[in-house]
């Protein structure tokens, strides 16, 4: 089946810009999650959601950042003035219960 | 001290070796634990899903979980070229679905033919 989709793959932005990155999850997955992964690290927790509304959002950096689920199954992760430091891969996964969660490919920020 | 620590490597192996990847972690709250394996610029793939202590087997992995010790470990039998990747350790203590991740930094593992 299909797994989770994230677009675009690529974002290269200018400093100071907005930029939206959007998650497709697998059909029937309740959770959804963002992660972000800098080179040689492990990913990092930015947000979950348990259906439309964010259940931790504890990771976020700052209130520079915000995710939207309007619906309970795709979700945009949304940037605002960005900074050379966002420049990272960002990750969605999604699951359900009893089971591991699924990661998509990533978006690969770069914020010049 | 961070709450999951890894050895980042790199493990460097002859093809058909048995490989050993292990966690310790120093939060007690965690019951769900997880190992995933990421190739360059791909997002992380789900290899192993466990909860609480014991082994788990599925083909040539085998996840081993102590709770007693926050050790974790993933063996690999018979390793094979393609299964070089960096490998992560991920737990959680999530009530009953898989809930705010906490990874290592990532093992990265060469298998040479």
């Amino acid at each position: 089946g299909a797994g989770v989709s994230q677009t675009p793959s690529n974002k290269v932005t200018e400093k100071g810009k907005y930029v939206e990155l959007r998650c497709d999850p697998i059909s029937g997955h309740t959770a959804l999650y963002w992660y972000r992964q800098s080179l040689g690290q492990g990913p990092e927790f930015l947000i979950y959601f348990q259906g439309t509304g964010a259940a931790d959002d504890s990771g976020l950096p700052n209130d520079r950042f915000f995710a939207v689920r309007p619906e309970g199954s795709v979700s945009t992760l949304k940037i605002q003035r960005t900074e050379r430091g966002d420049s990272a891969v960002y990750l969605c996964a999604s699951s359900r219960v009893g089971t591991g969660a699924y990661f998509g490919p990533g978006t690969r920020l770069t914020v010049t | 001290q961070k709450e999951v620590e890894q050895d980042p490597g790199p493990l460097s192996v002859p093809e058909g070796a048995i490989v050993s990847l292990n966690c310790t972690y120093s939060n007690s709250a965690f019951q769900y634990f997880m190992w995933y394996r990421q190739y360059s610029r791909k997002g992380p793939e789900l290899l192993m899903y466990t909860y609480s202590s014991g082994n788990k087997e599925d083909g040539r992995f085998t996840a081993q979980v102590d709770k007693s010790s926050k050790y974790i470990s993933l063996f690999i039998r018979d390793s094979q070229p393609s299964d070089s990747a960096t490998y992560l350790c991920a737990m959680s203590a999530g009530g009953g679905s898989n809930y705010k991740l906490t990874f290592g930094k990532g093992t990265l593992l060469t298998v040479n033919p």
